[in-house]
């Protein structure tokens, strides 16, 4: 079946510490995309990416960063500039970059702080 | 700027009722997309409809319905006989192609969410 893998489910994060959220995709979409959810908000975009080794800011940038060296592969990493990690990560695809496509998400990872 | 609000943070319902869930959306393009998801307990959101700003009619599939209506900036989601298998976040967003960047990405805002419980 095609779809969106995001591991790990939960994730801890100690002070100081960088952590990076895996997000694969087998769907053979161009473009993926990062968002961070925290309770009682709607999604907020990290990051995306439109074409493999390119990569664009959303709204939230500063404080993540992410790759995209395969097609199939958009990881997320949380640095210690982030203060505030604390939230659920949801990893999203589209089959191209356009702004009226849908999304297809993965089920997340909940990212909490040791 | 656009702006999405979902007025109703929680519904709950019994098993059977309707329900409505609203979305008022504000945007100055007069091309644009409006999306809903379902985000289940699993986590992963799920797509539903997609209606573009020039196509009002409004559209059933199954127990749902959605009303879109330009005049108010409305596009609204009905629940028709709910299940329990509906208990989940629903999120209505706005997508607006980038007039100043040049992007082919666009700007997607998303309103904060509507939690719906449905008992049995």
């Amino acid at each position: 079946d095609g779809g969106i893998t995001q591991s790990p489910k939960y994730l801890f994060r100690k002070e100081g510490q960088n952590v990076t959220l895996s997000c694969e995709q087998n769907l053979n979409h161009d473009a993926m995309y990062w968002y961070r959810q925290d309770p009682g908000q709607g999604l907020r975009l990290i990051y995306y990416s439109q074409i493999v080794n390119d990569f664009q800011k959303g709204d939230i940038a500063e404080g993540y960063s992410v790759s995209r060296e395969k097609k199939e592969s958009f990881p997320l990493t949380v640095t210690s500039a982030q203060k505030n990690p604390t939230a659920f990560y949801l990893c999203a695809s589209s089959l191209t970059p356009g702004w009226s496509e849908k999304l297809f998400f993965g089920s997340g990872t909940q990212l909490s702080v040791l | 700027a656009q702006k999405v609000t979902q007025a109703q943070t929680e519904i709950s319902v019994v098993e059977k009722e309707d329900v409505t869930l609203d979305c008022v959306y504000e945007t100055r393009d007069t091309t644009y997309y409006l999306f809903w998801y379902k985000q289940p307990p699993s986590g992963e959101l799920v797509f539903l409809i997609r209606r573009n700003s020039f196509d009002e009619q409004n559209e059933i599939s199954g127990r749902y319905s959605w009303n879109f209506q330009k005049s108010t900036s409305s596009f609204n989601f009905t629940i028709t006989a709910s299940q329990v298998v509906d208990s989940a976040v629903y999120f209505c967003a706005l997508s607006e192609p980038d007039n100043a960047g040049g992007t082919s990405y666009g700007k997607l805002t998303f309103g904060q969410g509507t939690i719906l419980t449905v008992h049995p």
